[in-house]
């Protein structure tokens, strides 16, 4: 089946730095998510990318649709403590399993105040 | 609180032992999704419901079963409990049966089998 690759793992790094993550995967899909998942809580919708080529961004997280419609990039800018959590992209390919949105195994980020 | 409701938070239950989820939709969705999340791993798509009609079917178990009911909430039955069921279920929801906005999910309930 359909699967998606997310990189980092997991990524500890300096309040204020710059962070970068990304998805890929084999085949293409027609939208892109990117969720954030608080310990203990659901995964929460930060960002939503419909087109190929899309830029997105919502305050200091911009995402984008890869051209080949098979690759997504999250990047948060200026990181602070709150930006904790776990992050999972999605795809969902309108022509495959009727919809549901397939799933990365998430980047888990660590910021060290 | 995103509207999405899902009961128990939290349940304890021993092995061969049967259980029921339930979950509340967000007012207005017609969708409902179960998705499993164990530790370390990604989430898992179990199955989903539209207008009280199965529509999608994942990687779901023989030993467990839903429904989703004329109120639209839905009920996740789990029997013959393992201890490697013990896992995160979360409960989404969406308007439509594509869900192509995204989906707003529950808290979700921590099920630990002992």
């Amino acid at each position: 089946g359909q699967q998606l690759n997310q990189s980092p793992q997991s990524m500890f790094i300096q309040e204020g730095e710059d962070v970068s993550m990304n998805c890929t995967s084999s085949s293409i899909f027609n939208t892109w998510l990117w969720y954030k998942q608080d310990p203990g809580e659901g995964p929460v919708l930060l960002i939503a990318l419909y087109k190929a080529g899309e830029l997105t961004s919502n305050g200091r997280l911009t995402a984008q649709f890869g051209i080949t419609r098979k690759d997504s990039f999250l990047n948060i800018s200026a990181s602070i403590p709150s930006d904790v959590g776990i992050y999972f992209c999605a795809g969902m390919n309108y022509g495959g399993s009727q919809g549901n949105l397939i799933f990365g195994k998430g980047t888990k980020l660590s910021v060290k105040p | 609180d995103s509207g999405v409701t899902q009961t128990p938070k939290h349940l304890i239950t021993a092995t061969g032992q049967r259980v029921t989820l339930r979950c509340s939709p967000r007012s207005g969705d017609l969708s409902v999704y179960w998705y499993q999340q164990s530790l370390d791993q990604g989430l898992q798509f179990l199955i989903q419901y539209y207008n009280g009609e199965e529509r999608a079917k994942g990687n779901i178990l023989e030993r467990f079963s839903a429904q989703q009911f004329p109120d639209l909430h839905s009920e996740l039955n789990l029997s013959s409990l393992e201890l490697g069921d013990s896992a995160l279920y979360f409960c989404a929801s969406s308007a439509r049966d594509r869900g192509g906005f995204g989906y707003t999910f529950g808290s979700g309930t921590r099920l630990t089998v002992v």
